[in-house]
């Protein structure tokens, strides 16, 4: 199995920052990295798929990049909005494998 | 609107079996990939496998595909995932999901506590 190394488990800043999540993968995954958003009590969403598209009515301020084995998932300019958990996804190969994820707090 | 509504979650007993269920709405269920994920109580996120939109193949995480079995009734627009011989690591949330390339819809989950 691919293991998805995901940094750093938790993550504080104020409004306007921004921040950056970091996955390594065990494996060159070739891009086939997602990126979801979970708030407390609900169902992960999709943000961002294949490193770096963004889904239909998610913000700009999401973005992704990176590429082999090394992703990074950046928020300009938090919002409150955006406190949640954070979690990548490598579907390059089976089994689909997820990183740690990443609570991101408000200072 | 996607719709994902999952059903069966609750207490059981280790050993035992239980099926959940989930019925989606708002798409053609019988175009999609469909697939079950898992979230433990410490927020730990598993994949558990996957089914082809007319159920021809599945395709399973290796330390589950002994014990849950994917299915799906494209008459009625669910989706299933059979656990046996449930242990308490067995205990999470269970999300059915949509795949298109990734799992781009989920359920509001089904919760499954497994103790005696």
């Amino acid at each position: 199995d691919i293991q998805m190394t995901q940094s750093p488990p938790s993550l504080s800043a104020s409004l306007g920052d921004k921040v950056t999540i970091t996955c390594q993968a065990s494996q060159n995954i070739n891009k086939y990295i997602a990126w979801y958003q979970q708030k407390p009590g609900k169902a992960p969403g999709l943000l961002i798929h294949y490193t770096s598209t963004l889904v239909s009515g998610i913000p700009s301020r999401f973005s992704g990049s990176g590429s082999g084995r090394d992703y990074s998932f950046s928020i300009s300019n938090v919002e409150s909005e955006d406190i949640a958990s954070y979690y990548c996804l490598q579907y390059d190969n089976s089994p689909w494998t997820f990183g740690g994820g990443t609570k991101l707090e408000l200072k | 609107e996607v719709q994902l509504v999952e059903s069966g979650g609750g207490l059981v007993k280790p050993g035992a079996s239980l099926k959940l269920s989930c019925v989606a709405s708002g798409f053609t269920f019988s175009d999609y990939w469909m697939s079950w994920v898992r979230q433990t109580p410490g927020k730990t996120m598993e994949w558990i496998g996957d089914i082809k939109y007319d159920g021809s193949y599945t395709n399973y995480a290796p330390s589950l595909k002994n014990r849950f079995t994917i299915s799906r009734d494209n008459a009625k627009s669910t989706l299933y995932l059979q656990m046996s011989n449930v242990r308490s690591e067995d205990t999470a949330t269970y999300y059915c999901t949509r795949v298109v390339y990734v799992m781009d819809a989920w359920g509001q989950g089904a919760s499954v506590t497994v103790s005696s």
